[in-house]
Parts: structure tokens; sequence; C-alpha cells
């Protein structure tokens, strides 16, 4: 009965160096979300898979990131060449396919770029 | 620009009183609304939500009052606890996004005082 996990927690890197973002969502759940969130603000709209396709891209910020999900459970986030600005909580969340179905939210996690 | 505004950075109300946190929005298109909440270093947790069929939701404590006219909506706690003390998010999705991909208003901090 294991929640939407992430990892790392926390992820220190320095301008230009390349992170990937990893997420387990909940067994089962066919839709999964990244989302992100600076700090003081919302969590804002990042991508969407439904399994391993990605169906809504429109939220990336630049072509530096890059999602995957290739087997339709975990997914990977990756900054290329991070910047300053890329420094916030970076949230996945999964739900059952029904689009009113409930999201659920892993813990985060925070990226400094310094 | 912002489609889902919480006008309220901040609300402090006293314990066992009620708790009304506000939400307004620009896109006529949101059809399901949601709330959730945050303690600090965890992801959002879903509290309630409302589709616009509605204009009221009640869950225990919980009331999400729906004005669509107003494209407007609010939380109600009766009675507030110092266990709701947190960040408090109005999300809103539309049913033209397909992926039910959920727009976040800045958020609103409650103290709820013993």
């Amino acid at each position: 009965g294991a929640g939407v996990s992430q990892s790392p927690r926390y992820k220190v890197a320095k301008r230009g160096q390349d992170v990937a973002l990893r997420c387990d969502p909940i067994s089962g759940h066919v839709s999964l979300f990244w989302y992100q969130q600076a700090l003081g603000q919302g969590p804002e709209f990042l991508t969407y898979f439904q399994n391993e396709a990605q169906l809504d891209k429109s939220g990336l910020p630049s072509d530096r990131f890059f999602a995957e999900r290739p087997e339709g459970s975990v997914s990977t986030l990756k900054i290329q060449r991070t910047q300053q600005e890329d420094s916030a909580v970076y949230l996945c969340a999964s739900s059952l396919l029904d689009r009113e179905e409930t999201q659920y939210f892993g813990p985060g996690t925070r990226l400094l770029v310094l | 620009d912002q489609q889902v505004k919480q006008n309220s950075p901040s609300l402090s109300v006293q314990e066992g009183r009620i708790s009304i946190l506000n939400c307004d929005y620009t896109n006529s298109m949101f059809d399901y609304f949601l709330w959730y909440k945050k303690y600090p270093a965890e992801g959002p947790t879903f509290l309630i939500s409302i589709s616009s069929i509605k204009d009221k939701n009640e869950d225990g404590r919980f009331t999400v009052f729906l004005n669509k006219s107003a494209k407007h909506l609010s939380l109600h706690i009766v009675p507030s606890q110092p266990g709701d003390s947190a960040v408090y998010f109005c999300a809103a999705s539309a049913d033209s996004s397909n992926t039910g991909k959920l727009i976040f208003g800045q958020g609103t901090t409650l103290q709820v005082k013993p």
C-alpha cells in the first residue's frame, strides 16, 4: 500500500550539470504527472503520461527538460545543463485513468542549482 | 497569466472557529475543482473536490462551495483544529485538456491557534 515515492529527496547541482529525478507511482496507476513548484507558488504542470505514452508535454519550460516512462510505471524527469532558475521542488503525481480520479502526490525532489 | 488565484497568502483563526479559504478562476472551461492541503516537506494531499454541475460538496468538517457565475470557490473548515494548520491549494481542471492536468493557485497558509 505504498504511496508515490520520489528520489532523491534533495539534489544540489552545479550550474551546467545534468540531473535525473525518479518517480515511482502507485502500482496500477495509469496516469502520471510531473509538476514544478517554485518557492511561494503553487505547483505548475510540466508533463503527463498515460502508461508509457507522453500525451502532453506542453508545460516543459525548455528543451533541456525531458521525461520518460518507458515501461508505463517508473518515470524519470531529466534536466540537462541545469540553470539557477531550475531550482524548485519537482512533484510527481499518479492517478487511475479517469480525469476526476484523485491525483496522489509524492513528497517531491527539492533541486537547488548553484 | 494566473488562471487560478488565491488572493490571501495567509489566514489565522482560533481553534473551534470557522476557516474560510477563497479561490477565484478566470477560465470558463474549468469544470472540476479541488482543494489540496500541504504540510512542509510533504507532497500535496487531496482534501475535497467539486464538479461544476454542483454548487456544494461536503465531507465531514470540510465543505466546498462553487459559484460559477462569479468564478469563485471557497473551502469552509468547521470547526478548525490546530492540525489543520498547513498550506491550502485550490486547483482546477478542464475536460478539454483530456489529461486531467491541474492548474493550481498560489496557496493560502492557514494557521489555527489553540
